[in-house]
């Protein structure tokens, strides 16, 4: 069974730049998170969509980042424009609901650096 | 109120002793899950272990248990036969029913072992 897959792996742009990564699930699984984290800290949930609905984006800096998950499977998380405080790894993580522990998986991150 | 605590920032072990990495959590749901997960250099969050609220047992697999204190709220995480590659950042996380599953996470502990 394929993992969750993310891209670009690391990215590095200047301060002001917009920027997109890209997150395929696990095949089967409704929901899909997008959490940041910054060096030395947990992750932070910045957008949970269960299908192609928004479950919980309380978290997400709306005035520059945003997300979608068109058609309830791959996600994209677009920050425009990138400011320093944004560099950190942007996890793409799904889970199975519907039953059974919920257990989430993660892809690799995509560590980005602002400059 | 903090949903998960870890007071261990630093935590070194002897190759092959056996270490325990604590964790508390705070909740009013009576359904919920806590889990470990394994953060190495690389990056990726690596899922470990699973204990449900309901579990009469605590969890284990392979060298990893949860010791489950339900009265007590706690879940520490305890690593059996430490190996050098056990070296790495751990997360406990807790998912609550009531709130639409969303995770938190603790701000990790992180293990060195040595040779």
């Amino acid at each position: 069974e394929a993992g969750v897959a993310q891209s670009p792996r690391y990215k590095i742009i200047e301060k002001r730049q917009s920027v997109a990564f890209w997150c395929n699930p696990i095949s089967g699984h409704a929901t899909l998170y997008w959490y940041q984290q910054i060096l030395g800290q947990g992750p932070k949930l910045l957008i949970q969509f269960q299908n192609n609905g928004v479950v919980d984006d309380s978290q997400l800096p709306k005035d520059r980042f945003s997300a979608e998950r068109l058609k309830g499977v791959d996600s994209t998380l677009k920050i425009q424009p990138a400011k320093l405080e944004d560099s950190a790894v942007y996890l793409c993580a799904s889970s199975f609901q519907g039953g059974g522990t919920g257990i989430l998986y993660f892809g690799p991150g995509t560590r980005l650096t602002v400059t | 109120a903090q949903k998960i605590t870890q007071t261990q920032p630093g935590m070194f072990v002897q190759e092959k002793e056996a270490v325990t990495l604590d964790c508390t959590y705070d909740t009013s749901d009576p359904s919920y899950g806590l889990f470990w997960y394994k953060q190495p250099s690389s990056g990726e969050m690596i899922f470990l272990i699973y204990q449900g609220s309901y579990d009469q047992q605590n969890a284990t697999e392979g060298r990893y248990s949860l010791n489950f204190q339900k009265a007590r709220k706690s879940a520490n995480l305890v690593i059996s036969a430490s190996q050098l590659g056990d070296s790495a950042m751990y997360f406990c996380a807790m998912r609550e029913a009531n709130t639409g599953n969303q995770f938190y996470f603790g701000t990790g502990t992180s293990l060195t072992v040595i040779p």
